[in-house]
């Protein structure tokens, strides 16, 4: 079965500081997709990031950076510089025959 | 622009009615998918569709169906709603295709069931 964690209920950083998110994931499948999701106060979904199973090289898009380590099933996010309009809630996701999601952790950057 | 469209942004119903969430896309998307998300427990998949008038259940699917008679369109149908079913409910497109397509996300409907 497969199974996102993220252990990070909530964060805080200061503006202009680096934060990582963490995910960790659960598959028996070995083909595989991992996306982070951001989701402001006004509820919508934004698509931030995606790692497919196979690729070499970690995604960057922008300030945002997946740090893919395969061996550790970890998948954890990296938003360089953060900025005020960073605060919301985030998600980890992965995709075998289904999307799922993990319960989310709530960033807050302060000034 | 695309754009996945829910019909209610909020909704209130009393127990024990019938609830439609109505939800429709306008980027011709094969896969449709229904979450519901809950402080502390993230989203969960309902029930999904990969092609008009078929369906699958996902993880929590009791107490809900769904409709596909249209391409465009998917409706969550809560036959009875209860308490338990008050939550933000999503909607979700994509195109067919492997891992890495991304959802595209409508703006949520918050069901209040009194």
């Amino acid at each position: 079965a497969q199974k996102i964690t993220q252990t990070q209920p909530g964060m805080f950083v200061q503006e202009k500081e680096a934060v990582t998110l963490d995910c960790t994931y659960d598959t028996s499948d070995p083909s595989y997709g991992l996306f982070w999701y951001k989701q402001p106060s006004s509820g919508e979904m934004i698509f931030l990031i995606y790692q497919g199973s196979y690729d070499q090289q970690n995604a960057t898009e922008g300030r945002y950076s997946l740090n893919f380590q395969k061996a550790r099933k970890s998948a954890n996010l990296v938003i360089s510089a953060s900025q005020l309009g960073d605060s919301a809630m985030y998600f980890c996701a992965m995709t075998s025959d289904k999307l799922i999601f993990g319960t989310g952790t709530r960033l807050q950057v302060f000034p | 622009d695309v754009k996945v469209t829910q019909s209610s942004r909020y909704l209130v119903k009393r127990t024990g009615e019938k609830v439609f969430l109505e939800c429709v896309q306008d980027m011709d998307h094969e896969n449709m998918f229904w979450y519901r998300q809950d402080p502390g427990l993230g989203l969960r998949l309902i029930y999904f569709s990969y092609d008009v008038k078929m369906k699958e259940k996902g993880d929590i699917p009791e107490g809900y169906s769904v409709s596909r008679e249209k391409k465009e369109r998917f409706s969550l149908i809560l036959e009875s709603a209860s308490t338990n079913q008050t939550s933000m409910y999503l909607c979700a497109s994509s195109p067919p295709g492997g891992d890495n397509e991304k959802l595209f996300f409508g703006s949520g409907t918050q069901l209040s069931v009194l």
